[in-house]
This record gives C-alpha cells, sequence and structure tokens, in this order.
C-alpha cells in the first residue's frame, strides 16, 4: 500500500520560501511520478507541478512557473516542493499525490501541509 | 475561475439520485482528455472516486458512476446516504499534461 506522509505545519512571513517534503512508502519509488496539489481555505483543489523522480522531469503549471520547484532524493523517496516569494495568497493546505501517467489522475493522497503566510 | 465548470452545490433526500456536471472545453475534456472525479470528505484529504471518465478504485461502492460526453463529464449517486455528504471535484488535463480541476460542488443530504 502507497504511503505519503508530509512535513508538518509551516507559518512563513511574506516574501520569503517554504520548502515541503513529502515520504513515499510502499510500491517502487522509481516508477512514481509525483504532483502538488494546494487548496487555499475554503477554495478548490490546484493542480501546481510534478517530477517523475527517475528521470528528473519537472512540469509545472503556468502559474507557478519561476516561483516553484520540485525536487527529488531517490535514496530516500522523498520529493520537495518549495515556493517562493510567498504571499497571503499563498495561505493553503498543499498535498502531495501520486499521478498515474497512464491517465493523469491522483490515486494516493498525503495528509496535507498547512502554511500559513502572514506578517 | 475554474477551467472545468461545476455546479457550487447539489442537493437530494436518502435513497433518491443525484447527478454532478463538469464542464469542459475543446481544450480538455473535449479533445478527448478522461475525467476523475474526487470526494473530499470534510477535513480530509480528496479520495479518488472515479478515473478514467467511468471506473471505480477498488472500495468504492458502485452507487457511484460517471460518464463523459462531447466536452462535459457527470457524476452520478444513486440511493444517496448521509455519508456522501462532502465536497466532489472533476479533473482532466490539456494538451501541456497540466491538470485542471473544477471548482467543487457541494453535496447536501437533506
Amino acid at each position: 500500500q502507497v504511503q505519503l506522509v508530509q512535513s508538518g505545519a509551516e507559518v512563513k512571513k511574506p516574501g520569503s520560501s517554504v520548502k515541503v517534503s513529502c515520504k513515499a512508502s510502499g510500491g517502487t519509488f522509481s516508477s512514481y511520478t509525483i504532483s502538488w496539489v494546494r487548496q487555499a481555505p475554503g477554495q478548490g483543489l490546484e493542480w501546481m507541478g510534478r517530477i517523475i523522480p527517475i528521470f528528473g522531469i519537472v512540469n509545472y503549471a503556468q502559474k507557478f512557473q519561476g516561483r516553484v520547484t520540485i525536487t527529488a532524493d531517490k535514496s530516500t523517496s522523498t520529493v520537495y516542493m518549495e515556493l517562493s516569494s510567498l504571499r497571503s495568497e499563498d495561505t493553503a493546505v498543499y498535498y502531495c499525490v501520486r499521478d498515474r501517467v497512464e491517465g493523469y489522475y491522483f490515486d494516493y493522497w498525503g495528509q496535507g501541509t498547512l502554511v500559513t503566510v502572514s506578517s | 475561475q475554474s477551467v472545468l465548470t461545476q455546479p457550487p452545490s447539489v442537493s437530494g433526500a436518502p435513497g433518491q439520485r443525484v447527478t454532478i456536471s463538469c464542464t469542459g472545453s475543446s481544450s480538455n475534456i473535449g479533445a478527448g482528455y478522461d475525467v476523475h472525479w474526487y470526494q473530499q470528505l470534510p477535513g480530509t484529504a480528496p479520495k479518488l472516486l472515479i478515473y478514467g471518465n467511468s471506473n471505480r478504485p477498488s472500495g468504492v461502492p458502485d452507487r457511484f458512476s460517471g460518464s463523459k460526453s462531447g466536452t462535459s463529464a457527470s457524476l452520478a449517486i444513486t440511493g444517496l446516504q448521509a455519508e456522501d455528504e462532502a465536497d466532489y471535484y472533476c479533473q482532466s488535463y490539456d494538451s501541456s499534461l497540466s491538470a485542471l480541476f473544477g471548482g467543487g460542488t457541494k453535496l447536501t443530504v437533506l
């Protein structure tokens, strides 16, 4: 059974950066694709980007290009999402998800990490 | 403003059937890309409900079904139960393989 365990909640100042981790277990990490999806309070879901760790290939949503960086450490089966130049609108729960590229759907979700941006 | 359009809310009495629509365009659903559905219970992470337009993952009751036609898709829930009260999201993608979500539909069981 695939399990995605994320790092804990963060409080950040506007203009700073945040880095959220997602450790995968179960299955074969090298065969995964991992995406990041965020949800602002009371709002819907928003895809940010994905990484294919075995190839190091990344694909970002246009909205986040230049501000988001997704990386992977194959030795620890961990994926990271770093978001820079934070603003209050970035306050959200950030989810890592396993991305099934045969259909581009998300079958396993992490527990979510709340990032609060406040001065 | 979401690229995929869903009604903000739907409701139904226990035992009834409800449907949730998801309308896209020729750039996503209409281009032949699959539609998937997620259920989000209050305070929890979303859960995959339907993938590939009409397929149910193991463990999802057959009361849930999905369909797609043209630039739209639908999720149907039959035999409505109190535990179905949740937010439902459709998802597809575009030619750049960017995932697209609907704005979500809140289902209220009366």
